[in-house]
């Protein structure tokens, strides 16, 4: 069955770049979502179609695919952006989301 | 703008079946543009979709939970609801609906309600 995989976290000093990667088969010929999961909140829509970026969301927040990973690129790390990220994707037959990342701002 | 909001029991015994109801305010569930959909969270877990409804009636289900899952929609309530029998300790969590913007690999969840936190216990 097919599978989206995330890494359980990743750390950024503020300011800095972060990078969450989400891999999968072919997933660069499929389209990525990520959704953003603050601390005991619902989570909201950060990037869909692999790089669109609804109105709303700030401009750092960014999206590339390609093979079989794609990429959620958050430039200029705030405080904020602590939170955990998931990924998600359909498959034959079903929605899948990956097992999330959180990441922590330093 | 288009809110969702979950109702229904925080704690419902094994065995038994859950019943939630997705309420859709600020815009119509019986637009042919959108699919309402089901999505739970197991404590400190990640996200598992369940479902959609479309406003006509027509369902998908996540094939792991065919089995147990009901949905349904009430245009004239601006509702739509699920129904998951066989209630068991791993069936608790928060569970989520969600407005789809497109259905199918272009699948965007774009409104989520604030969630309904359910304890299988007895």
């Amino acid at each position: 069955s097919y599978e989206l995989t995330q890494p359980p976290s990743v750390s950024v000093s503020p300011g800095q770049t972060a990078r969450i990667a989400c891999s999968g088969d072919k997933l660069g010929d499929r389209f990525a979502t990520w959704y953003q999961q603050r601390s005991g909140q619902s989570p909201v829509l950060v990037i869909y179609q692999s790089n669109k970026r609804p109105s709303g969301i700030p401009e750092r927040f960014s999206g590339s695919s390609s093979g079989n990973t794609a990429t959620l690129t958050i430039s200029g790390t705030q405080a904020m952006d602590e939170a955990d990220y998931y990924c998600q994707a359909w498959d034959t037959n079903t929605v899948l989301f990956g097992g999330g990342t959180t990441l922590t701002v330093l | 703008q288009v809110q969702l909001q979950e109702s229904g029991p925080r704690l419902v015994k094994p065995s038994q079946t859950l019943s939630l109801t997705c309420t859709v305010s600020g815009g119509s569930i019986s637009s042919k543009t959108y699919y309402w959909n089901w999505i739970r969270q197991h404590p400190g877990k990640g996200l598992e979709w369940i479902g959609f409804i479309y406003y006509s009636g027509s369902t998908y289900y996540n094939p792991s939970l065919k089995s147990r899952v009901t949905m349904s929609v009430d245009t004239s309530k601006n509702q739509f609801s699920l129904r998951l029998s066989s209630l068991t300790a791993a069936d608790t969590a928060v569970y989520f609906c969600a407005r789809d913007l497109a259905g199918g690999l272009l699948t965007t969840f774009d409104i989520w309600g604030q969630g309904t936190m359910v304890t299988v216990s007895s």
